[in-house]
Parts: C-alpha cells; structure tokens; sequence
C-alpha cells in the first residue's frame, strides 16, 4: 500500500547546529505534505506546510524542501534550541485514496 | 478557545468492556478524524467523518465504530476491548479534507487489561 518513510527515527545534534529530516512518498500524485512537532505528552500541532506546486517554504529558522521528482521532502531546523527537543512527524496526502499517510515520527534531541 | 477537546484523558479497560470516547470541536469543521499512536508507528486513521451523519473506514478500522450526530462532536466506540486497542488515541479535525491543519485534541491514553 501507499505509505510514507522518515528517516532517521532518532537524531541528536548540538543546540546551536542544524537538524535535517528526510521523508520519502510512494504516491506520485501526492501533493500536500505537512509537518508536526509532539512534544512529549502533548498533541501533534502543525509547524509547516508545502504543496507541490511549491519547492521551498522557510518560516523563521524552519524550511521545508520538496522534489517531486524524486518523492521526498525535508524538514530543515537552524540554530537549534533546547525547545526544538520533540517528535517530528511527516505526512503525505494521497490522492489515491484521499488519506493523510503519516510517517513513524522522529525523536529530536538538542544536547545543550 | 477550547479548539478540540476529548474525554476522556485516561481510562482503564478489562478484555470484554465497552467504551465510547468523545471528540468535541467547536472552529466550526466538517471533517474530523479519529487516530491511534503506538510507539514507533506514528498516526494511523481509524474511521474519519467528512460532515454531520456519514463516517468512513481509515486504515485500521477494525473493532471500532463511530458516529457524527451532531456537527461538533464525533464518538469513537470500542464494543469488545482488547489489549492490543492499547494506545494513545488522538481525535482532529479539519477544515478541509486533510489539505489543510489538522487540530488535534489532547489525547486519551487508554489502557486494556
């Protein structure tokens, strides 16, 4: 079935560094992906959106890249700071079956 | 702005018991949604509803049953409690079809025994 890969499940990097996840889609037809920060014991609340008719998308220190071409996007964090520490989730919309797929979610940790 | 809100937040099931989960909103959506997240597995979609009166199966929607009576609110029901109904259930909702934010309600931690 459709689904979505997000990689890496676990990153740590130095407050201060940048932090990159990567999301991989099968759907081609694909064509809104969105990103949400848990932070522990809370609700998943969106940071940032991309549609595919779009490349880039930066909000503050957030950005997020597409390509089509090789179906993944990426979330990029710069300057990173202690409250970044949360779950990334990716997600995917599928037009296939008109569903939101979601990635497993990746654990950022800012070592201070 | 109370946004999405659930209850209950915790509860405590034996194998066999029925429970019902309610999922409130009040930005006015037409769509609304009920997840589970189990560690390392991210959101999966258990049922969603696209408007007051009709429900639909996401991708695991086995054992469970939902309703949309009224606009605001969407009622997830477990009839036969199972351990692996384990998890951590999120309802949302969404202006539009999932192209658009999702909101999502605190949780309900919901444990079977």
């Amino acid at each position: 079935g459709e689904n979505v890969e997000q990689h890496p499940s676990t990153l740590s990097v130095q407050e201060g560094d940048s932090a990159v996840i990567k999301c991989t889609y099968s759907d081609s037809a694909s064509n809104y992906f969105p990103w949400y920060k848990q932070e522990l014991g809370k609700r998943p609340q969106l940071i940032i959106d991309i549609r595919s008719n779009v490349g880039e998308k930066k909000d503050q220190r957030i950005a997020v890249t597409l390509n089509k071409t090789a179906k993944h996007f990426s979330l990029h964090i710069t300057e990173t700071q202690p409250e970044d520490s949360a779950v990334y989730f990716c997600a995917a919309f599928m037009d296939s079956n008109y569903q939101l797929i979601w990635g497993a979610g990746t654990k950022l940790i800012i070592k201070p | 702005n109370a946004g999405v809100t659930q209850t209950p937040k915790f509860r405590v099931l034996k194998t066999g018991q029925s429970m019902t989960l309610l999922c409130a909103q009040d930005m006015n959506h037409e769509y609304m949604y009920w997840y589970r997240q189990d560690p390392g597995m991210g959101l999966r979609l258990i049922h969603y509803s696209v408007g007051e009166g009709t429900t639909a199966k996401g991708e695991v929607p086995d054992g469970y049953n939902v309703s949309r009576l009224k606009k605001q609110n969407f009622l997830l029901g477990l009839e036969s409690a199972a351990p692996s109904q384990t998890s951590v259930y999120f309802c949302a909702s969404s202006y539009m079809r999932q192209k658009t934010e999702a909101f999502f309600g605190q949780g309900t931690r919901l444990t079977v025994v």
